[in-house]
């Protein structure tokens, strides 16, 4: 099974900052990558499709990129709604697996 | 508007089995697939597998091999998940996702709390 590994599990900013959550795959899933934000007692939320394509209504200081086994999301300018956990999914081939999850919180 | 509304929480002991339901509407049901992931409490998003709404292909994740089975219900435009042999790690909130392509969860059911204990 491929395995979905992202850093660092905790981060901690302030509304402005950019932030960087990596994700990283035991092996190839090209760019069949997607993240989702989830806030507590919410269901998650479809951020980013194939590793690059913003789904629709998802503000643009959310992006993300890689291919392979690399990528990265990154919001550029946080803001107050945006403290929340992130996880990375991979969707290649038949069997599908998530990262375990990036708390953004408030420093 | 696309809607998938689960059925309500349930408690179980432990070997028992569960089934939960996913009642889709707003799209036509037999064009997408429907994946279940489930969450632990305070932990991650667990995915469980996937089901063709259009003929009933599976795939499941290799660690729920043998324990859970995904149906659909063409008629009534509803999927299914039944986990058996139920054990105390197994409580979570159990979540159905439709996806928009192939893996891609855009749209969740509400979510339903399974508890399994004695």
């Amino acid at each position: 099974d491929i395995q979905m590994t992202q850093s660092p599990s905790t981060l901690s900013a302030s509304v402005g900052d950019t932030v960087t959550i990596t994700c990283r795959a035991s092996q190839s899933i090209s760019a069949w990558l997607a993240w989702y934000q989830q806030k507590p007692g919410k269901v998650p939320k479809l951020l980013i499709y194939k590793a690059s394509t913003l789904d629709s209504g998802v503000p643009s200081r959310f992006s993300g990129s890689g291919s392979g086994t690399e990528f990265t999301l990154t919001i550029s300018g946080l803001q107050p709604d945006d403290f929340a956990t992130y996880y990375c999914q991979q969707y290649n081939g038949y069997l599908w697996t998530f990262g375990q999850g990036t708390k953004v919180e408030s420093k | 508007q696309v809607q998938l509304v689960q059925s309500g929480a349930e408690v179980k002991k432990p070997g028992a089995s569960v089934k939960v339901s996913c009642k889709a509407s707003g799209y036509t049901f037999a064009s997408y697939g429907i994946s279940w992931v489930r969450q632990a409490p305070g932990q991650g998003l667990e995915w469980m597998g996937w089901i063709s709404a259009y003929n009933g292909n599976t795939n499941y994740a290799r660690n729920l091999q043998g324990r859970v089975t995904m149906t659909i219900d063409t008629s009534t435009s509803t999927a299914y998940m039944e986990l058996r042999s139920l054990r105390s790690d197994d409580t979570a909130v159990y979540y159905c996702a439709r996806d928009i392509t192939s893996g891609c969860l855009r749209y969740w059911g509400q979510g339903t709390l399974v508890t399994v204990s004695s």
